[in-house]
């Protein structure tokens, strides 16, 4: 299956933003507005932050936010927290299979 | 509020199969607006989808599975299954079920995960 690609790793102090982009298709993430972004612990269960695009389900702090131009959407996290140190991962509706598809997976640090 | 739990074998034989059970609770698995899915992740590795199914039966499968993989459903018990058989250790991983919204193709709610390692 072809992945999204996500940068295998972003790095950021507390209190600063980082962004983390997911690079598709046109046949996936430039074709429609249905991304979606995960947070995922190890050891935990990932957990849905975004959806189609830039919304956010309830609960979700509003640190997190999504955009996309073109075949790229990103994800932004605002206000770095210690907390918000996971794994995280894109995924969007794909033309290429009748299933989504996800993201390679990015793994962000807080120095 | 809605839970899923997977439940299984950790370790299964090579050559053998592996069966995952999804027992969904919260929620009808009848909800016409959600498909059930299974996704893995290998170690080391990324999220990788298996395939999904709705309440009618109708399933899908990704191409790394597609062949070896079964998914089934029973709305009498409120669970959905994942059979993969012929497995080798590239089938070793961590075996999710979650529950997908067709609507945003968005995966909202997940079980915690089950290890399912496969060894001669």
């Amino acid at each position: 299956q072809s992945a999204l690609t996500q940068p295998a790793s972003v790095s950021g102090s507390p209190g600063q933003s980082i962004t983390i982009s997911c690079t598709g298709t046109r046949s996936d993430v430039g074709g429609y507005d249905l991304v979606s972004w995960y947070q995922h612990h190890p050891g935990k269960a990932p957990r849905l932050i975004i959806y189609q695009v830039s919304n956010r389900p309830s609960g979700v702090s509003d640190r997190f936010s999504g955009s996309k131009s073109g075949n790229t959407a990103s994800l932004t996290i605002s206000g770095l927290q210690a907390e918000d140190e996971a794994d995280y991962y894109c995924g969007s509706y794909t033309t290429k299979t009748k299933l989504d598809v996800f993201g390679t997976g990015t793994m962000v640090t807080v120095l | 509020q809605l839970r899923l739990q997977e439940s299984g074998p950790g370790l299964v034989k090579t050559s053998e199969t592996l069966s995952l059970t999804c027992t969904v609770s919260g929620d009808s698995i009848t909800v016409r607006t959600f498909y059930w899915g299974w996704i893995r992740q290998a170690p080391g590795k990324g999220l990788e989808w298996i395939g999904s199914i709705y309440y009618t039966g109708d399933a899908e499968y990704y191409p790394s599975v597609e062949g070896r993989a079964t998914i089934s459903i029973d709305t009498s018990k409120n669970e959905f299954s994942l059979k993969v058989n012929s497995v080798t250790a590239s089938d070793t991983a961590v075996y999710y079920c979650a529950r997908h919204d067709g609507a945003f193709s968005a995966l909202d709610h997940w079980g915690q995960g089950t290890l399912v390692t496969v060894s001669s």
